[in-house]
């Protein structure tokens, strides 16, 4: 069974910018998390969306927004980049909404100039 | 609000030795689930052991366990017979059911040959 997927792998983009990031869960998983991760700050939760719906929500800005489709792919877009955004963007997926376990995908490095 | 906390940003084991990372947190729960993951230098999360908060006993996969002091909300993982490949960052996390991980900034572990 294919393993998490995300892409691109590695983005570069320009402050105040937008960017999407593309997530595909583990065939069968229909929860969908994503994280942002900085040294120091380690893994900070974005959002988390379930059969198309948000179930749970981080502590990031409105810039940070998120969906899920019917085949329970997930894309996040954060507008109006800023420096501070530079992180790697780590996707999860869950059979279901309070699984106990998540698998992780490899990650997007975006570094924003 | 939860929060975990791995006070050792750095840690280093001889190959062969024993390693415990330490990681603590904080819940008014009875009822949670808490993690060890491990993050290798390719960037790949992977779950390395699970504990539920309702078990006693202290959860065991192979070379790794942990010590699980519900009263003192501590949760640490001793890796026994270190090996060069579990060189990595690790992570500590909580879960309450059916809402976000929280995350600890983790500790990075080096293997001396």
């Amino acid at each position: 069974k294919a393993g998490v997927t995300q892409t691109p792998r590695y983005l570069i983009k320009t402050r105040g910018q937008q960017v999407t990031l593309s997530c595909s869960p583990i065939s069968g998983h229909r929860s969908v998390s994503w994280y942002q991760q900085t040294p120091g700050q380690g893994l900070q939760f974005l959002f988390e969306y379930f059969s198309e719906t948000q179930r749970n929500k981080g502590n990031f800005p409105g810039r940070f927004s998120g969906r899920q489709f019917s085949n329970s792919r997930s894309e996040m877009n954060v507008s109006t980049l800023e420096l501070g955004d530079s992180a790697l963007y780590l996707c999860a997926s869950s059979q279901r909404t309070g699984a106990h376990e998540q698998y992780f995908g490899p990650g997007t490095r975006l570094t924003v100039t | 609000a939860q929060t975990v906390t791995q006070s050792q940003p750095e840690m280093s084991v001889q190959e062969a030795e024993t390693v415990t990372l330490s990681c603590t947190y904080d819940t008014s729960e009875s009822d949670y689930y808490l993690f060890w993951y491990k993050q290798p230098p390719s960037r790949q999360m992977i779950l390395v052991i699970r504990q539920e908060a309702y078990k006693q006993q202290n959860a065991t996969e192979n070379r790794f366990s942990v010590n699980f002091q519900k009263a003192a909300k501590s949760f640490s993982l001793k890796i026994s017979d270190s090996q060069l490949g579990d060189a990595a960052m690790y992570f500590c996390a909580y879960r309450f059911f059916g809402n976000q991980f929280y995350f600890g900034t983790g500790t990075s572990l080096t293997v001396i040959p």
